[in-house]
C-alpha cells in the first residue's frame, strides 16, 4: 500500500520559476525523504528531513516537515530544464522496520 | 565509491519461466531492501534484510517470490513462474542501518532490473 500523496501529480514551470511539491502521509514517521527519479529507472536521493526537524536545506532544495499536519514540502529553486524528473516522497514509518513507504510521485517538467 | 548495482538491466521471460535478479549493494552497508514499481506507480516494498537475515519479509506478494542474502552482500530475487502482471522495474536499496529507530536511513537505490514477463 501507498501513503503518500503527493500534490500536484504534474507540474509544469518555466526555467527560473520555483516549483513546489507537497506530500501527506497518514502515519507516524521517523524521518521522510524526496527522492527524484528520471526515466522510470533508479531514484537519486535528495534530502532526507527527521520527525524532529521542521526545516532543512541542500543547495536548491528547500524540505519542510509539519508532523502535527502530517505533511512535507520540496522547493526547488531557480529551476532548470535538468530538474525534469518525477519526485516522490517516500516515509520511514515509527516501527516499520526502516522500509521505505512511497507516493505515486509528481511529473515536473521545466521548460527551457 | 561504487553505488548500487543490479543485474540484468532488462529482463524478459515467456509466462511461467522462473528468474532471478541481483543486487550487489554498496560495500559495507549491512540493510538491503528490494522494492517493485509498477508503470505510473511509487516503488513498492518487497523484503528487508538486516545482514544474511530476512527481518521483514511482509511485501512479498506470494509465495513464488522468495529473496536471499547468504553472505550478507550480493541479494538474489528470485520469482518462480512468473505472471504476466510481475512485469515492472524490481529496484534494490541498501543503507548503512535500518536498525528500528536508527533515523538516518538514507537508502541508495540501484537502476533496477526491468522484467517483462511475455
Amino acid at each position: 500500500s501507498q501513503q503518500g500523496e503527493e500534490d500536484p501529480q504534474a507540474l509544469s514551470i518555466q526555467e527560473g520559476e520555483n516549483a513546489t511539491m507537497n506530500c501527506s502521509y497518514k502515519t507516524s514517521i521517523n524521518n521522510l525523504q524526496w527522492y527524484r527519479q528520471n526515466s522510470g529507472r533508479g531514484l537519486v536521493h535528495l534530502i532526507l528531513i527527521r520527525s524532529n526537524e521542521r526545516e532543512k536545506h541542500s543547495g536548491r532544495l528547500r524540505v519542510t516537515l509539519d508532523t502535527s499536519k502530517k505533511s512535507s514540502s520540496l522547493l526547488i529553486t531557480a529551476s532548470r530544464a535538468a530538474d525534469t524528473a518525477s519526485y516522490f516522497c517516500a516515509t520511514d514509518e515509527t516501527g516499520a522496520n526502516s522500509k521505505l513507504t512511497f507516493g505515486k510521485g509528481i511529473t515536473l517538467s521545466v521548460r527551457p | 565509491g561504487a553505488g548500487v548495482s543490479q543485474t540484468p538491466s532488462n529482463k524478459v521471460t515467456e509466462k511461467g519461466k522462473y528468474v532471478e535478479l541481483r543486487c550487489d549493494p554498496i560495500s559495507g552497508h549491512t540493510a538491503l531492501y528490494w522494492y517493485r514499481q509498477s508503470l505510473g506507480q511509487g516503488p513498492e516494498f518487497l523484503i528487508y534484510f538486516q545482514g544474511t537475515g530476512a527481518a521483514d519479509d511482509s511485501g512479498l506478494p506470494n509465495d513464488r517470490f522468495f529473496a536471499v542474502r547468504p553472505e550478507g552482500s550480493v541479494s538474489t530475487l528470485k520469482i518462480q513462474r512468473t505472471e504476466r502482471g510481475d512485469s515492472a522495474v524490481y529496484l534494490c536499496a541498501s543503507s548503512f542501518s535500518g536498525e528500528r529507530g536508527f533515523s538516518y536511513n538514507e537508502q541508495f537505490f540501484g537502476p533496477g532490473t526491468r522484467l517483462t514477463v511475455l
